[in-house]
């Protein structure tokens, strides 16, 4: 069956735009993440939601960061006023339930000019 | 706190050769681990877990990975390198009733001809 799908593959933005990276889990999967990931480092965790909520939003950096996934399937990462720093590959991930194996998406790679 | 430590960003063996990709963990709760590949451009592929059952766990390609408590590692190994492993390989910890998964910083491993 079909992964999971993340549009854009790549996104390049000026300092100060707004963005939307849009995530499409496997049918069927109820929870949903979304991870961040730097040159020469690994995945760091964002946001992770069980069916419509955000359960876990720790690890987003501020508050110009948001997600939602207002139908318990497709998720959006919205970012307000891009900087530079935020340049990094983002990485969407689903499960069947929490705590089930995660299964990654390609990612979007965004730059920040 | 969980953490994971990855000795060596970058390893090179011959093919035909043992692969030994070295993973320490911090968890203060019984961990699970994980070892996931990442080939250029592709997501990360799940390649085996822990969750305390077998210590020695064995998972696709070949490869397998020996939980030791007592020195808190949790290596990965290939008896035989082929070229087709040539990827980023990475280390992750989580626990049984955590959704997001921390993981290290990777290692990139080459196979030389």
């Amino acid at each position: 069956g079909a992964g999971v799908s993340q549009t854009p593959s790549n996104k390049v933005t000026e300092k100060g735009k707004y963005v939307e990276l849009r995530c499409d889990p496997i049918s069927g999967h109820t929870a949903l993440y979304w991870y961040r990931q730097s040159l020469g480092q690994g995945p760091e965790f964002l946001i992770y939601f069980q069916g419509t909520g955000a359960a876990d939003d720790s690890g987003l950096p501020n508050d110009r960061f948001f997600a939602v996934r207002p139908e318990g399937s497709v998720s959006t990462l919205k970012i307000q006023r891009t900087e530079r720093g935020d340049s990094a590959v983002y990485l969407c991930a689903s499960s069947l339930a929490a705590q089930e194996t995660q299964y990654f998406g390609p990612g979007t790679r965004l730059l920040v000019l | 706190a969980q953490s994971v430590t990855q000795l060596g960003s970058h390893v090179s063996v011959s093919e035909g050769a043992l692969v030994l990709l070295r993973c320490n963990y911090s968890s203060s709760v019984p961990p699970y681990l994980f070892w996931y590949v990442q080939y250029p451009n592709q997501g990360l592929q799940l390649l085996l877990k822990y969750t305390s059952a077998a210590t020695l766990v064995k998972g696709i390609n070949g490869f397998e990975a020996e939980f030791k408590k007592s020195e808190t590692s949790f290596h990965l190994t290939k008896p035989s390198a082929h070229m087709s492993d040539a990827a980023e390989y990475f280390c992750a910890v989580t626990y049984w009733s955590a959704s997001k998964i921390i993981f290290g910083s990777g290692t990139r491993l080459s196979i030389r001809p």
